[in-house]
């Protein structure tokens, strides 16, 4: 198995600011992505977090409001830019472990923007 | 420390019912999720417990008990489309998210 932190766990953001979310994993892992929960509807895959190279974005998601940096196998960074309260969400780190093939999830982080 | 308990496989007939439990010790609790989850795909929000009692939507109802600790996913009328896992994961006083481990289900015709 693999463990995944998030930081922060929750956070309660103006509009019009960022915020960046943090994902360490102590496992080595294949694949890292990121999601997003908001009230009452599924898991939304925002983007693939690429090392060394630039995030693989969904439709509907692009790299100006969702920058994702990946600068090694076990950590990633998601900012979510310039905030409006529909950014109100669970945000939550996702992983593909290299020796199973299993994807884990992390803790989520709690975003509130008001 | 934090733990989450589902049964890592169930197997059921097409056209029955299956209860999925969901046990869990956590430092505080805020609510409960329900996913289901096919192979490859992303998993796929079923239901969100915060208050005691049994919540229905349509062939899928969840259940349940904070004093407990305890929760089940109850599915109607399986098809075979349900064949999945099912993922509880509950969100404790921190708003952190601690993930079961998921229940694999096979619905067998």
């Amino acid at each position: 198995s693999a463990v995944i932190s998030q930081k922060p766990s929750r956070d309660i953001c103006q509009r019009g600011t960022s915020l960046t979310i943090q994902c360490q994993v102590d496992s080595q892992v294949t694949m890292m992505f990121w999601y997003r929960q908001q009230p009452g509807q599924s898991l939304t895959l925002i983007a693939t977090a690429n090392q060394g190279s630039e995030a693989t974005y969904e439709s509907g998601f692009v790299i100006d409001k969702f920058p994702i940096s990946r600068p090694n196998l076990t950590f990633s960074t998601l900012t979510v830019s310039n905030m409006s309260p529909e950014d109100s969400s669970i945000y939550l780190c996702s992983v593909v472990l290299l020796t199973d093939n299993e994807q884990f999830f992390g803790p989520g982080t709690r975003l509130t923007v008001l | 420390g934090q733990n989450i308990d589902q049964p890592t496989e169930m197997t059921a007939t097409e056209g029955a019912i299956v209860q999925i439990n969901c046990t869990y010790q956590t430092s505080g609790f805020n609510g409960l999720f329900w996913y289901q989850q096919h192979a490859g795909e992303a998993p796929t929000f079923l239901s969100y417990n915060v208050l005691d009692g049994l919540e229905e939507k349509g062939r899928f109802s969840s259940f349940l008990s904070r004093s407990k600790g305890y929760s089940y996913l109850l599915l109607k009328e399986l098809q075979m489309k349900d064949s999945a896992s099912y993922l509880c994961a509950v969100e404790d006083s921190n708003y952190q998210l601690i993930w079961g481990a998921g229940t694999k289900l096979i619905i067998k015709p």
